[in-house]
């Protein structure tokens, strides 16, 4: 079985400064790496997937992560946060393979908070 | 574009009332999953069904039944609701053997006295 951590439950930055969302999963197979954000009432929207090949992924709004095998970590970075990036970000890992069917387990969330 | 639509989207109830979520998926997904919310404990797997005409039980099934009514629909439902129950439920869907993300609704903010 796999597992997530998410090592910081509240993250506050104030507005334009870099951040990073800190990811660790524990896994015997090889696996794939999501984040995903919600704001507040609403549903989770993807931002960025770790499926294979390049380690750095960029997704949307800026963001971009960094998969460390040996680390077994999948950090979450922005270089200059907005207003608008306040909401709880959620890792998740799905192992590969076909007995996996897509089942997502995920860490705890980080709630980003930006300040002006 | 409606995506996954869930309903309804709030809810409360007495304990050892019954009830069931609907969850819709017009994207043409094989696989659908439902997973509840509570705070510090991001979402958990409750039940999944990674084809039409299966299911199967995820992380924290008990006090809960599914059914997969067709390609697009698939219901979450509680026999004889508890308070342990009050949370947010959130259907998703993707077609993982395309290694496709999983796609959410917008939740079902249920509480129960």
């Amino acid at each position: 079985a796999q597992s997530v951590t998410q090592l910081d439950s509240q993250v506050p930055v104030f507005e334009e400064a870099p951040v990073e969302l800190r990811c660790n999963y524990s896994s015997s197979v090889s696996v794939y790496l999501f984040w995903y954000v919600q704001y507040p009432n609403q549903g989770l929207q993807l931002l960025l997937k770790y499926l294979s090949g390049s380690t750095l992924v960029k997704g949307i709004n800026g963001f971009e992560a960094e998969f460390n095998k040996s680390q077994t970590s999948f950090h979450l970075r922005k270089p200059s946060v907005h207003i608008s990036d306040t909401a709880e970000y959620f890792c998740a890992v799905s192992t590969a393979g076909g007995t996996s069917y897509g089942k997502l387990t995920f860490g705890q969330g980080t709630i980003l908070t930006v300040h002006p | 574009n409606a995506g996954v639509t869930q309903t309804p989207k709030f809810q409360v109830l007495k304990t050892g009332q019954s009830m069931t979520l609907q969850c819709a998926q017009d994207m043409n997904h094989n696989s659908m999953y439902w997973y509840r919310q509570d705070p510090g404990m991001g979402l958990r797997l409750i039940y999944y069904s990674a084809s039409e005409g299966t299911t199967d039980k995820g992380e924290v099934p008990n006090g809960y039944n599914v059914s997969r009514l067709n390609k697009r629909e698939f219901s979450l439902r509680l026999e004889s609701a508890a308070p342990s129950q009050t949370s947010v439920y959130f259907c998703a869907s993707s077609n993982w053997t395309e290694y496709q993300p999983q796609h959410f609704g917008d939740g079902t903010r249920l509480s129960i006295l």
